[in-house]
């Protein structure tokens, strides 16, 4: 499995594009990249996921490093509705760790 | 159409007494995944189905907890002789493949259990 690391915490002014990072260094060739979201109270929410290319949906971004050792989430206009939990998941693990808490600010 | 479902949403149960959580996949969703959030902890994994069979169990913390799917649809974790540290949210997710190249998991709402 390959173990990934998110900053604890981060803030966002609404308007803005978030930027989030995931360091997955362990992540072998064939594994996939996904991001999920879990907004207070409720179940987590798929957003996207990629295994080289850069991929984008109608949610968010992600670009992945060409040594795919790290990738970043990117919500170019984030909103207040985008305060939520987001949690990196590398390959085939399934323990979601603690993520990165984003605090989308007025 | 419909997503997973979980019942109940809530469930307060004495210390020492058994529950049974269930889970309702999305319907033709092969695989079916049971996590666990303690308060501001993150998602824990406890099993995974693959149809009817639970190749990893690996999560499950203590023999107390069991989970079976049956027809490859609805299942069921149980939870023996409740502790206080055993009060959490379970959530469940169902996806299509388990090991699938785009097998993106849709959650339900989860259950709120606290041992009192």
């Amino acid at each position: 499995d390959a173990k990934t690391t998110q900053p604890t915490s981060m803030d966002c002014a609404e308007g803005r594009a978030a930027n989030l990072p995931c360091n997955h260094s362990t992540i072998s060739g064939n594994e996939y990249v996904y991001w999920y979201r879990q907004i207070h109270s409720q179940g987590p929410q798929y957003i996207i996921h990629g295994l080289k290319n850069n991929e984008t949906n109608e949610m968010a971004s992600l670009i992945i490093t060409e040594d795919r050792k790290s990738s970043t989430l990117i919500l170019p206009h984030a909103t207040l509705r985008d305060t939520a939990v987001y949690y990196c998941i590398g390959g085939y693990a399934l323990n979601f760790g603690k993520g990165t808490s984003l605090l989308v600010t007025p | 159409g419909a997503g997973v479902s979980q019942s109940p949403s809530n469930k307060v149960t004495e210390k020492g007494k058994d529950v049974e959580l269930r889970c309702d996949p999305i319907s033709g969703h092969t695989a079916l995944y049971w996590y666990r959030q303690s308060l501001g902890q993150g998602l824990e994994f406890l099993i995974y189905f693959q149809g009817n069979s639970a190749p990893d169990k690996s999560g499950l913390p203590s023999d107390r907890f069991s989970a079976e799917r049956t027809g490859g649809s609805v299942s069921t974790l149980t939870i023996q002789r409740t502790q206080q540290e055993d009060s959490a949210v379970y959530l469940c997710a169902s996806s299509l493949v388990v090991w699938g190249l785009k097998d993106e998991q849709y959650f339900g709402p989860g259950t709120r259990l606290t041992v009192t």
